[in-house]
Parts: structure tokens; C-alpha cells; sequence
């Protein structure tokens, strides 16, 4: 069965640093490409950052490109995404997500944990 | 960027209507479209993607169509189960999500 499971959540000051890790259980990881998605408090997805399988390629969306960074270690089937220069519309839950193959860049985001909430806030 | 507009906001339904939800694409994304189930305090499932290919252990209930710009996900025969919110995605062009359309019972 294919779990991930995210933590490193809290509550940080505007433009103080914080690092999530999602361990990775139940399939290759290596495999596949893995990526974060975030939610703010009852809004809508939006994604953060993709990873390829070696962990050489890695991709963002514009407001977040600069201040995030995505990484994976796949001796330890886990990601990591440091987010640096938080400020308060960075505040959501953060998923971790997995793709739907193995094969290609862009793909559904077939698996995902239950997140892990991050609060921007002084 | 690829704007996604998700159709209705809000959906009432009652139990055993068929249920159409609709997605639309601010330029062509050539069938890369997913929808994905959220129920409260859960993260999404993946229910479609490609349109219409449904995800391993999905019901077959759900269908998915469209091309262009214009998507629809359907539910032929509503089950209590089935309330929760639903985000398309394209992925034609990296990745956006329409804002959700909340699916109740009547």
C-alpha cells in the first residue's frame, strides 16, 4: 500500500525558514516523480514544485520560484521541500504528492498524504 | 498560466440523480485534464485523468469527457458517499486546478 506521510508543519514568522520531509512507503520510490501541493484555509490546490526521479531536474511555479526548493533522498524514500522567505499567503496545508507513472515529466498526482500545515504569522 | 473555471460553485443534488459537473479551460490542453474527489478533512483522490481513463478502484459511476477547452465529469447515480468537493487539473502546460465545485445532498 502506498502511504506518504508529511511533517515539519508549524507555526513561523513572515520571513523565517522552514523544511518539510514526506517519507515515502509501499512502492520504488525512486521510480517516480514526486511533487508538493498546498492548499490555503479553505481555498483551492495549487502546485508548489515537482521533482524528477534522480532528484537533477526540478520545477516551480512562479510564486514560489526563488524562495522553494524541492529535494529528495531516494536511499531513504523520502522528500523534502525548504521553504525559505515565508510570508503569510504561503500559509496552507502542504501535500506531498506521487505521480500516476513512471514514465513521463507531467503527470496526475495519483497518491497523496494528509498534509501538514503550515502557518505564516507573527 | 491556464485559468480553470469550475461550474457550478455549489451543487445540490438528491440521492440516485445523475450529476454533471463542469470545467473549463482558459486555452486548448488537449484532453490533459484530471478531476479529483476531496471530502472534508481528506486529501484529494485522483478519480480521472486524460478526460475520461478512471483511477484503480474508483466506481464506475464516475465518467469524465471533453476536448478542447470544455470538460465534464458525471456521476450517473449519486451515493451519499459521493459528497465532497471536486478540482479539476490540467496538465497540459505544468499544473493549475479550477477552484472546486462543493457537491451536497438536497
Amino acid at each position: 500500500e502506498v502511504q506518504l506521510v508529511e511533517s515539519g508543519g508549524g507555526l513561523v514568522q513572515p520571513g523565517r525558514s522552514l523544511k518539510l520531509s514526506c517519507a515515502a512507503s509501499g512502492f520504488t520510490f525512486s521510480n517516480y516523480y514526486m511533487a508538493w501541493v498546498r492548499q490555503a484555509p479553505k481555498k483551492g490546490l495549487e502546485w508548489v514544485a515537482t521533482i524528477s526521479t534522480s532528484g537533477s531536474r526540478t520545477y516551480y511555479p512562479d510564486s514560489v520560484k526563488g524562495r522553494f526548493t524541492i529535494s529528495r533522498d531516494n536511499a531513504k524514500s523520502s522528500l523534502y521541500l525548504q521553504m525559505n522567505s515565508l510570508k503569510s499567503e504561503d500559509t496552507a496545508t502542504y501535500y506531498c504528492a506521487r505521480s500516476l507513472t513512471t514514465v513521463v515529466t507531467r503527470d496526475p498526482f495519483a497518491y497523496w498524504g494528509q498534509g501538514t500545515l503550515v502557518t505564516v504569522s507573527s | 498560466d491556464i485559468q480553470m473555471t469550475q461550474s457550478p460553485s455549489l451543487l445540490s443534488a438528491s440521492v440516485g440523480d445523475r450529476v454533471t459537473l463542469s470545467c473549463k479551460a482558459s486555452q486548448n490542453i488537449y484532453k490533459y485534464l484530471n478531476w479529483y474527489q476531496q471530502k472534508l478533512g481528506e486529501a484529494p483522490k485522483l478519480l480521472i485523468y486524460y478526460t475520461n481513463s478512471l483511477q484503480t478502484g474508483i466506481p464506475s459511476r464516475f465518467s469524465g469527457s471533453g476536448s478542447g477547452t470544455d470538460y465534464t465529469l458525471t456521476i450517473s447515480s449519486l451515493q451519499p458517499e459521493d459528497v465532497a468537493t471536486y478540482f479539476c487539473q490540467q496538465y497540459n502546460s505544468w499544473y493549475t486546478f479550477g477552484a472546486g465545485t462543493k457537491l451536497e445532498l438536497k
